[in-house]
């Protein structure tokens, strides 16, 4: 098992509409999560992070977290195409941060 | 600050050659970490450094690689002798208070 697992996609969402990426992990003693946004052939972004249970918000994006499921969750709202991108779930475990595979999402016209 | 600075930024290089990536961190992160990214594994971490002591370097995938932190400003990442299949992005990344931020990376082929 992985110890951090993300749908590969791709995940095509019309834009406007709500895209939502899942991750789940699996070290019950993970303390910190991000998301990360990485655009084809540039470095990962950080555009989240989440320390406790329940949501985080920030512009248009949602951050959700639920530790007993060990299950993070990002949320886009109003989708636009500059969207379009690998979204990498990271969970960190004293200092030493994991990464997902990534997701890759497509907003589409 | 400038961000996190890695060069070269393309090297390419023949099979059994040493291969050697640099990498500045941001200036007063106590983290550093090495992460290779290919499409089969997608981003692996390879090892990590806190206050230039390596913490883990369980991800290092063969004694080819070697890691060092001389100081809190420059790190190296060696593979001595290179083989194709260590063909990938190399991401160096730091760290304050859990938020890793990435350089741009070095596109590493070895043919």
């Amino acid at each position: 098992q992985k110890e951090v697992e993300q749908n590969s996609g791709p995940l095509s969402v019309p834009e406007g509409a709500i895209a939502s990426l899942n991750c789940t992990y699996s070290d019950r003693g993970s303390q910190s999560f991000f998301w990360y946004r990485q655009y084809s052939g540039k470095s990962p972004e950080l555009i989240m992070s989440i320390y406790s249970n329940g949501d985080k918000e920030d512009g248009r994006f949602t951050a959700q977290l639920n530790k007993a499921s060990q299950y993070v969750s990002l949320l886009i709202r109003d989708s636009q195409p500059s969207d379009s991108a690998t979204y990498l779930c990271a969970v960190s475990r004293a200092s030493k941060i994991i990464f997902g595979s990534g997701t890759r999402l497509s907003i589409r016209p | 600050d400038a961000g996190v600075i890695q060069s070269p930024r393309h090297e390419v290089t023949e099979m059994g050659q040493e291969v050697t990536l640099r990498c500045k961190p941001i200036s007063g992160h106590d983290y550093l970490f090495w992460y290779r990214q290919t499409m089969m594994r997608g981003l692996e971490l390879l090892i990590y450094f806190n206050n230039n002591v390596p913490i883990d370097d369980s991800g290092m995938p063969e004694d080819r690689f070697s890691a060092k932190m001389p100081n809190a400003s420059f790190s190296t990442l060696k593979i001595q002798p290179s083989e194709p299949r260590d063909s990938a992005v190399y991401f160096c990344a730091s760290s304050l208070a859990h938020q890793a931020f990435f350089g741009q990376g070095t596109r590493l082929t070895v043919v």
